[in-house]
């Protein structure tokens, strides 16, 4: 699965929309982009995942670049439950199974 | 649905110890998977499993056994704990390809 870059941290104020950043140059045309979160001492939990179009769902919408090479998630009102490290992780329809997981970008809400 | 759950969520080992992880999940789900994670690092993937039956290595399988007898549970199994085996533990299920992965709330292990 092809690699992918995102800034170590972030801070939003509460209520304020958030934007997300995420970069993947080597994304191959069979890549989908997935979006992950972790929030403190529990297990990731799937936020939202697309392939070309921009794709919207109930905790976040996902805006994907026309040349596929960045990705930014988007948190329209950020509250307090937001704070979490976000992934991006790029997933093949067919290929290994697993998620590989790099550090992702820890989002801090400022009341 | 209770979704993915995992017993225990604490435990403590000592080096040269040996213990079994439990994961069990309750949307007949094909895919599961083993995940370690390390402080300030994101998962690693252990273990595998398409389907009752069928098991495969992932990235970090060293040290560490499973079996996938039902599609419900998937067990993993620590042998001879090490130091390096601590770590936080999180099992996961999904429908394969490019679905989403459910995880479960994680078993914090530390081994002394």
């Amino acid at each position: 699965d092809a690699k992918t870059t995102q800034p170590n941290s972030m801070e939003s104020n509460e209520e304020e929309p958030v934007h997300l950043p995420c970069n993947h140059s080597t994304i191959s045309g069979t890549d989908y982009i997935h979006w992950y979160r972790q929030l403190p001492s529990q297990g990731p939990e799937y936020v939202i995942h697309g392939l070309t179009s921009n794709v919207n769902n109930r905790m976040a919408s996902l805006a994907i670049a026309e040349d596929r090479k960045s990705s930014t998630l988007i948190l329209h009102r950020a509250t307090l439950r937001d704070a979490a490290v976000y992934y991006c992780i790029l997933k093949d329809r067919a290929g290994s199974y697993q998620l590989t997981f790099g550090k992702g970008t820890k989002l801090s809400v400022i009341p | 649905n209770a979704g993915v759950t995992q017993t225990p969520k604490f435990r403590i080992l000592k080096i040269g110890q040996s213990m079994t992880l439990q994961c069990t999940q309750d949307m007949n789900h094909n895919y599961m998977y083993w995940y370690r994670q390390d402080p300030g690092m994101g998962l690693k993937l252990i273990y595998y499993s398409v389907g009752a039956g069928i098991t495969d290595k992932g990235e970090v399988p060293n040290g560490y056994n499973v079996s996938r007898s039902t599609t419900e549970d998937f067990p993993l199994r620590l042998e001879l704990a090490a130091p390096s085996q601590t770590s936080v533990y999180f099992c996961a299920s999904g429908l394969g390809g490019y679905n989403e992965q459910f995880f479960g709330p994680g078993t914090r292990l530390t081994v002394l």
